[in-house]
């Protein structure tokens, strides 16, 4: 069975252009969320996608959009880009509804670097 | 926002038992204790969860406290591998929730 896979898995762009990240959840899972882990920091939750409508969203500023597609994958858009913005951009999936276990299975992330 | 405080680095030796502890005085009853960890520049991996017995599955187990304040992960027998930074975390389970993750514990197996 495939894990949740990520595209790209680098990606450099300069300030003020824009970055579209991609994820394809675990085949049967309806739930997407996108998480961004700095150099050296934690991760920080960005956004969740279930059912193809946006459940939650993080601290973070409009310009950190995105959408869940019919087939449950998912794409992030980073609007504006800034040097902070670089870091790896990590998707998780999982089952939802009864019987789901609750675990989050992660991507191997992308790392956007902005120069 | 995270509810869990870990400290954030331990050392083990290699071969012994590594144990992780955890606080989540603020867990509420349908709330689940999960664990993950995070090898250098890789995506978390789930390691188990549970929410008021201990468990045990081929990677660890997990000892929650009666009062389920506390937890703490025991990894029975460390390698160099399982050097990672460890995150404790605390959800619901009954479909998706967003799950924050705090700092976590810096483990470093030592040979």
């Amino acid at each position: 069975e495939a894990g949740v896979t990520q595209s790209p898995t680098h990606l450099i762009k300069t300030r003020g252009q824009q970055a579209t990240l991609r994820c394809s959840p675990i085949s049967g899972h309806t739930s997407v969320y996108w998480y961004q882990q700095a150099l050296g920091l934690g991760l920080q939750f960005l956004l969740w996608y279930d059912e193809g409508e946006e459940r939650n969203r993080g601290n973070f500023p409009p310009r950190f959009s995105g959408r869940q597609f019919p087939n449950y994958s998912s794409e992030l858009n980073v609007n504006a880009l800034e040097l902070e913005d670089s870091a790896l951009y990590l998707c998780a999936s999982s089952p939802t509804g009864t019987g789901s276990t609750g675990e989050l299975f992660f991507g191997e992330g992308s790392r956007l670097t902005v120069l | 926002d995270a509810k869990t405080t870990q400290p954030t680095s331990m050392d083990c030796a290699e071969g012994r038992a590594a144990n992780l502890p955890c606080n989540h005085s603020t867990i509420s009853g349908n709330e689940y204790v999960y664990w993950y960890r995070q090898i250098h520049s890789q995506g978390p991996q789930y390691i188990i969860h549970g929410l008021k017995n201990n468990e045990t599955n081929e990677m660890a187990s997990l000892i929650i406290t009666e009062d389920r304040k506390s937890s703490t992960l025991i990894l029975p027998h460390a390698t160099l591998r399982d050097t990672a930074v460890y995150y404790c975390i605390v959800r619901g389970n009954t479909g998706g929730f967003k799950t924050i993750f705090g700092a976590g514990t810096r483990l470093f197996v030592k040979a």
